[in-house]
């Protein structure tokens, strides 16, 4: 089964900072990767889908990119409510399976 | 307006069965493009993908958790059943469950691969 590891596991940052967050699959996805957001006490938000698509609603300050391996979700300008658990997820297309990584914790510095 | 809701018991007891029900509105299970996935998160841990019922009833399950899962519909009540049988404390977990669209190729459909819908969770505790 297809593992992603996510790096780092807790980010340190300011508002008004950029933030790069690493996902890495132990084989190929394709592009069939997609990021959440989670706050405390609420349930994941879809950020991106297949790599690099903004889901509905979602910032412009919120970007994916990535294919086959590795991926990386980019937040150019840090606001207050960016600070969250992230987490990135994939399909495998036969058997069809989902994984998720093991989230990195975007916190206030 | 598309929303799912959990439902079942908030404590279970080892060795017993769990039953969560997932009952969506805002679109119809019986559409051709929809599936649904559950969800668990233990206090303070990551996702873990438990099982996904396609449009066409397909079902496909955790590798790890296989032999304890079953997952079905009733298109009827826009309702998605997921039973876990032989509950360990192990199994204390917020429960989700989330929609995936499929798209459908040459007779056959898939997933799109992400969940773009999910309840708000039910936290269930194994506990005796």
């Amino acid at each position: 089964e297809i593992v992603l590891t996510q790096s780092p596991a807790t980010l340190s940052l300011s508002p008004g900072e950029r933030a790069t967050l690493s996902c890495r699959a132990s084989q190929s996805v394709s592009s069939y990767l997609a990021w959440y957001q989670q706050k405390p006490g609420q349930a994941p938000r879809l950020l991106i889908y297949d790599a690099s698509n903004r889901a509905t609603g979602i910032p412009a300050r919120f970007s994916g990119s990535g294919s086959g391996t590795d991926f990386t979700l980019t937040i150019s300008s840090l606001e207050p409510e960016d600070f969250a658990v992230y987490y990135c997820q994939q399909r495998s297309n036969w058997p069809p399976k989902y994984t998720f990584g093991q989230g990195t914790k975007l916190e206030i510095k | 307006q598309v929303t799912l809701k959990e439902s079942g018991p908030v404590l279970v007891k080892p060795t017993e069965t769990l039953t969560l029900t997932c009952t969506v509105s805002g679109f119809s299970l019986s559409n051709a493009r929809m599936g649904v996935s559950w969800i668990r998160q233990p206090p303070g841990k990551a996702l873990e993908w438990l099982a996904h019922i396609f449009s066409n009833d397909e079902k496909s399950y955790s590798t790890s958790l296989k032999s304890r899962l079953t997952i079905s519909k009733d298109t009827s009540k826009s309702q998605v059943v997921l039973t876990m049988t032989n509950m360990d404390p192990v199994d204390t977990a917020t429960y989700y469950c989330a929609r995936a669209q499929e798209y459908c190729s040459g007779g056959s459909c898939y997933s799109r691969g992400y969940f773009d819908y999910w309840g708000q969770g039910t936290l269930v505790t194994v506990s005796s």
